[in-house]
């Protein structure tokens, strides 16, 4: 099947740990994104990726490291620096032409919960 | 910044209603809009998407309204069913996909 997968589904951690959480797609998008999501909050842009090594800040990158070594993968660390880790983290892939559409395709979300 | 905004955080419908979905964007820059329908604990999924050259689009008993003039846009979903409840979220693309807070779609019974 085509598609985005995140794991784990939950994540549990003590402050002060940093923590990765893994982005997958086989859809063979060149561009990858993630975001935050908090409680009645919509999404906010973390970092996205549109080639292989290369990536950008979003809105909110502070606390935050990304790498983007191959086409299928774009995990996201989650350092001790961020200081409010606790949220409903979303991977999403898209193509960059906008054809036929700039649809992002969603992964299912990690639950990161930080005490 | 581009900023895009939902009206009301909440909508109550009954079963077999028509639901409508509001949703205003700052910036006229933009010339792709999408609606993303998302059920609890689970990633968004794509609804319709219109392109700032089209007024409206129709899908599968959803219509998508866009009215440049006032930069708003409106997801009309026809004969609500409670499998549509979930949260709405309406995005704009600028450099990126910008979204809005959210709607929650509560349908009864």
């Amino acid at each position: 099947d085509g598609g985005i997968t995140q794991s784990p589904k939950y994540l549990f951690r003590k402050e002060g740990q940093n923590v990765t959480l893994s982005c997958e797609q086989n859809l063979n998008h060149d561009a990858m994104y993630w975001y935050r999501q908090d409680p009645g909050q919509g999404l906010r842009l973390i970092y996205y990726s549109q080639i292989v090594n290369d990536f950008q800040k979003g809105d909110i990158a502070e606390g935050y490291s990304v790498s983007r070594e191959k086409k299928e993968s774009f995990p996201l660390t989650v350092t001790s620096a961020q200081k409010n880790p606790t949220a409903f983290y979303l991977c999403a892939s898209s193509t960059i032409a906008g054809e036929p559409s700039y649809e992002q395709y969603f992964g299912p979300g990690t639950r990161l919960t930080v005490t | 910044g581009e900023s895009v905004g939902l009206h009301l955080p909440t909508l109550s419908v009954q079963e077999g209603d028509n639901s409508i979905i509001n949703c205003a964007y700052s910036n006229s820059a933009s010339d792709y809009f999408i609606w993303y329908k998302q059920e609890s604990g689970k990633g968004p999924q794509f609804i319709i998407d219109i392109r700032s050259n089209m007024d409206k689009r129709q899908g599968q008993r959803v219509t998508v309204l866009l009215n440049k003039t006032v930069k708003h846009l409106s997801l009309q979903i026809a004969a609500t069913q409670p499998g549509d409840s979930a949260v709405y979220f309406c995005a704009a693309l600028y450099s990126t996909l910008t979204f809005g807070k959210g709607t929650m779609l509560l349908v009864s019974p």
